[in-house]
């Protein structure tokens, strides 16, 4: 299994375009969410989804939108950036909400 | 309001010292505890993962303790070794909620 893969590492954009981070497991897990994390704080929740369909907003979900609809996938768009966005991305999944969560390597994003 | 506050921030320690982390919670209702490795540049690993019924948990040379009714858990490392340096995080959940609630983290350093 690869486990979670996201794509890409490393991203700069510039004020006002758009993205999407992508993000994909092979463990068919039914939950997947997106974190970021920033310097001195601690991972915040951005969106999460407990099956294929089904979405939810996390603790910073503004600028944020998210799809699922396959089980392995779960891309995180960026609607348009701004330089407070500038963070590191993390996607996540487990198979139940009590279960070993496993996150992937991040993405850097960086917002000129 | 539900927090998780890690101490100490930072620490450093000799090669094959022993070091023990701190971390407080207010998630109420409790369901788990969570400690989760990440070294720089990298995703999150777990660790290791307690319910209210557990009060310590090994993995290898870690040893999580979870004291349920003052809100503690620790997280304490045996003959520590150069690749024990890695930020070491508390997450807890809310019985019923998929949101998980991190700490910002300990950062060790383990010097030769």
């Amino acid at each position: 299994n690869a486990g979670v893969t996201q794509t890409p590492k490393f991203q700069v954009l510039k004020t006002g375009q758009s993205m999407t981070l992508q993000c994909a497991q092979d463990m068919n897990h039914e939950y997947m969410s997106w974190y970021r994390q920033d310097p001195g704080m601690g991972l915040r929740l951005i969106h999460y989804s407990v099956g294929a369909g089904i979405t939810d907003q996390g603790e910073v979900p503004n600028g944020y939108n998210v799809s699922r609809s396959t089980t392995e996938d779960f891309p995180l768009r960026l609607l348009s950036a701004a330089p407070s966005q500038t963070s590191v991305y993390f996607c996540a999944s487990s198979r139940q909400s009590e279960d070993t969560i496993y996150f992937g390597e991040g993405s850097w994003l960086t917002v000129v | 309001k539900n927090q998780v506050e890690q101490s100490p921030q930072s620490l450093i320690i000799l090669e094959g010292k022993n070091c023990t982390l701190q971390c407080n919670y207010t998630v109420s209702p409790f369901s788990n505890l969570r400690w989760y490795k990440q070294d720089t540049g990298r995703g999150p690993v777990s660790l290791t993962i307690m319910t209210f019924s557990e009060n310590t948990k090994s993995n290898g040379r870690y040893t999580a303790t979870l004291d349920a009714d003052t809100k503690q858990s620790s997280l304490h490392i045996t003959a520590s070794q150069l690749s024990d340096s890695a930020s070491y995080i508390c997450v807890v959940s809310a019985r019923s909620s998929y949101k998980l609630i991190f700490g910002s983290g300990t950062r060790l350093l383990v010097r030769p």
